[in-house]
């Protein structure tokens, strides 16, 4: 399976700023996704990026808030903007491979103060 | 609506005391039913896909299983080290996977 790497493992940061969240796979892959864990709950998907095409945003997620880079087949960004302490989660990117299986990155740990 | 659920939320047993975690479904087009496991502060772990029903995949002391309506994920004789939250979560097209709450297990020596 793919290795996926995150940067940064974690931040804190302050109301109102933005963090890029980096997502760098070690194999040409077709499909990533972003995902969302907040405390205590399950993954949440925000967005898939394919390369090349805008990204495709779940209900409740917007390109304004959590806009989406995809410049190559083995990278992407996640931004959060405009932070608030309700973004305080953890930032997950993965990628799919065969029979639809999804290979997680170790995530991004976000605080918002 | 695609809907998973888990259950139950958390589980304790003692080292090799056998038990089983449930994740019942409704979905209108399985392509594929996967099992994780996540450490705290860690991304979800792949371990198991199932397609469909009666299908069963092994490793080392776990095994899944699938019906048309639930999987089951058997751990037998577990370890501390099995200490974990395993997550279910369903692919229904789209390439979009639909999470459950997951079982949060504790394995005490």
């Amino acid at each position: 399976s793919a290795v996926i790497s995150q940067k940064p493992s974690r931040d804190i940061c302050q109301r109102g700023t933005s963090l890029t969240i980096q997502c760098q796979v070690d194999s040409q892959v077709t499909m990533m996704f972003w995902y969302r864990q907040q405390p205590g709950q399950s993954l949440t998907l925000i967005a898939t990026a394919n390369q090349g095409s805008e990204a495709t945003y779940e209900s409740g997620f917007v390109i304004d808030k959590f806009p989406i880079s995809r410049p190559n087949l083995t990278f992407s960004t996640l931004t959060v903007s405009n932070m608030s302490p309700e973004d305080s989660s953890i930032y997950l990117c993965s990628v799919e491979e065969v029979g639809y299986e999804q290979y997680f990155g170790p995530g991004t740990r976000l605080t918002v103060t | 609506e695609d809907q998973v659920t888990q259950s139950p939320e958390a589980l304790r047993l003692q080292e090799g005391e056998s038990s089983s975690l449930n994740c019942s479904y409704t979905v209108s087009g399985l392509r594929g039913l996967f099992w994780y496991r996540q450490d705290p502060g860690k991304g979800p772990e792949f371990l198991f896909t199932l397609y469909s029903a009666g299908e069963e995949k092994e490793k080392e002391r776990l095994k899944a299983t699938l019906t048309k309506k639930e999987s089951f994920l058997h751990i037998t004789a577990p370890k501390p080290e099995d200490s974990a939250t395993y997550l279910c979560a369903l692919n229904t097209g789209f390439q979009k996977l639909v999470f459950g709450t997951g079982t949060r297990l504790l394995v005490s020596p």
